[in-house]
């Protein structure tokens, strides 16, 4: 069964707004990663939280991490046209670390 | 300079014919994978190496043969291609240290198959 899962599948926004998506996982986790794919390209990191952490910034990224209600958040502030693309988060299954799952992603369109 | 490359990028090919995907990083990583991922943009693992010893293998069909002949290296054979298969194949790689680092992936190969 899927691991994590992203809400809302789409969004559309204009430039300059913020944009936030959600993750929920099911299992225990060592950390829960989040990454970027451009229309035909492969997936780019972007984030990693560790269980132990419950918020991170990185630029104009945000990430929270709740691991009571298994859920994390991804906040893109100041949206650009650039930033539209498919969001995944990921997670790694109780299975000792080499298995990473990942959502069915977020599909985040920017209006210029 | 790339990091995880794959060849061939584009492969369109004839069901029940033989096919193989490479793959290599130049990251000194010790952990390869092959991921799928279909027409609805669902990324699903199939297999993932470590210091060249499989470590997972996600019930993935026979006809799917992975390789490491070294850690900058897997490479994916797949005999008798059926059209399921159609997809977008990707290799990624990352340093397994006890606690898992952020991967890298490659471009992807999309396969067809008619």
């Amino acid at each position: 069964s899927q691991q994590g899962e992203e809400d809302p599948q789409a969004l559309s926004i204009q430039e300059g707004e913020n944009a936030t998506m959600n993750c929920s996982y099911k299992t225990s986790i060592n950390n829960l990663q989040w990454y970027r794919q451009n229309s035909g390209r492969g997936l780019v990191h972007l984030i990693l939280i560790r269980s132990n952490e419950r918020e991170k910034h990185s630029g104009r990224l945000r990430v929270t991490l709740d691991t009571s209600k298994k859920s994390s958040s991804l906040l893109i502030t100041a949206s650009r046209a650039a930033d539209t693309a498919s969001y995944f988060c990921a997670t790694d299954a109780d299975t000792g670390g080499f298995k990473t799952i990942f959502g069915a992603g977020t599909r985040l369109f920017v209006k210029a | 300079d790339t990091a995880v490359s794959q060849t061939p990028k584009y492969l369109v090919t004839q069901m029940g014919n033989d096919k193989s995907i490479k793959c290599e990083q130049n990251l000194g990583h010790d952990t390869m994978y092959w991921y799928k991922q279909d027409s609805k943009k669902f990324l699903k693992i199939m297999f993932s190496y470590n210091n060249k010893e499989l470590i997972i293998n996600e019930t993935v069909p026979n006809r799917f043969s992975p390789k490491s002949p070294d850690k900058a290296h897997l490479n994916l054979h797949i005999n008798s291609l059926e059209l399921g298969d159609s997809a977008v194949y990707f290799c990624a790689s990352s340093l397994f240290r006890g606690l898992r680092y952020e991967q890298y992936f490659g471009p992807g190969t999309r396969l067809t198959v008619t």
